[in-house]
């Protein structure tokens, strides 16, 4: 079964680094997203990715975030200067129809 | 503020139990759904699509009641496999943006 690969699966940062978490989605997808899920709470949406730009992003996805697609394979999110809120699992994803979003393993991000 | 609204639980149900789950929204625009699972610091998997038909899966049976505002899912015969926090997901925008509802947490107990 195809799948939505993310790297690395635990990142730990200063407060203050640049991060960059990375997405390999299904290969025939062609709309891209990323979540975060912050310990015990719920998953919330950042940002969805169509034809090499941004389709809608939520108010957290702000300033301090951006995505990118260098490739044609890779999916990216950065976080220029990170903040301790910034902890959560962040969870990639991918869809071609309607048939739902498929998500990553998720990389656990750490901010101390 | 549009929002997707679940009981967190915990259902404790014994194994072979049926249990139902609801999630009420409140945008009277949405046609379709997703009920997803999540296994403890795990991503979230597709459990079925809801649509105004509803959805029927071996033991799993997922109803939209746009009327009322609210989607349901319905597990018969549960196992113990089936514990995990069952999310209501809520596509807008063309599918351009998404909203989780907070989840519900099912036990199955031996």
């Amino acid at each position: 079964e195809p799948e939505v690969t993310q790297t690395p699966s635990h990142q730990v940062t200063q407060m203050g680094q640049e991060v960059i978490l990375r997405c390999v989605p299904i290969s025939n997808h062609l709309y891209f997203y990323w979540y975060r899920q912050i310990l015990g709470q719920k998953v919330e949406f950042l940002v969805s990715f169509y034809n090499n730009e941004i389709s809608e992003k939520s108010e957290i996805f702000d300033d301090q975030f951006s995505v990118e697609r260098p490739d044609g394979s890779n999916f990216t999110l950065k976080i220029r200067s990170t903040k301790l809120e910034d902890s959560a699992m962040y969870f990639c994803a991918s869809r071609v129809g309607e048939d739902g979003y498929t998500f990553g393993s998720g990389t656990r991000l750490t901010v101390v | 503020r549009k929002e997707v609204e679940q009981d967190p639980g915990p259902f404790n149900v014994p194994e072979g139990a049926t249990v139902a789950f609801n999630c009420t929204y409140s945008n009277s625009a949405s046609q379709s759904f997703f009920w997803y699972r999540q296994d403890c610091r795990k991503e979230p998997k597709l459990l079925m699509s809801v649509y105004s038909s509803g959805n029927e899966d071996g033991r799993f049976t997922a109803q939209l009641n746009r009327a009322s505002q609210y989607i349901s899912l319905l597990i018969r015969d549960s196992k113990l496999s089936d514990s995990a926090t069952y999310l209501c997901v809520e596509p807008s925008g063309g599918y351009q943006k998404v909203t989780f509802g907070t989840g519900t947490k099912l036990q199955v107990i031996p």
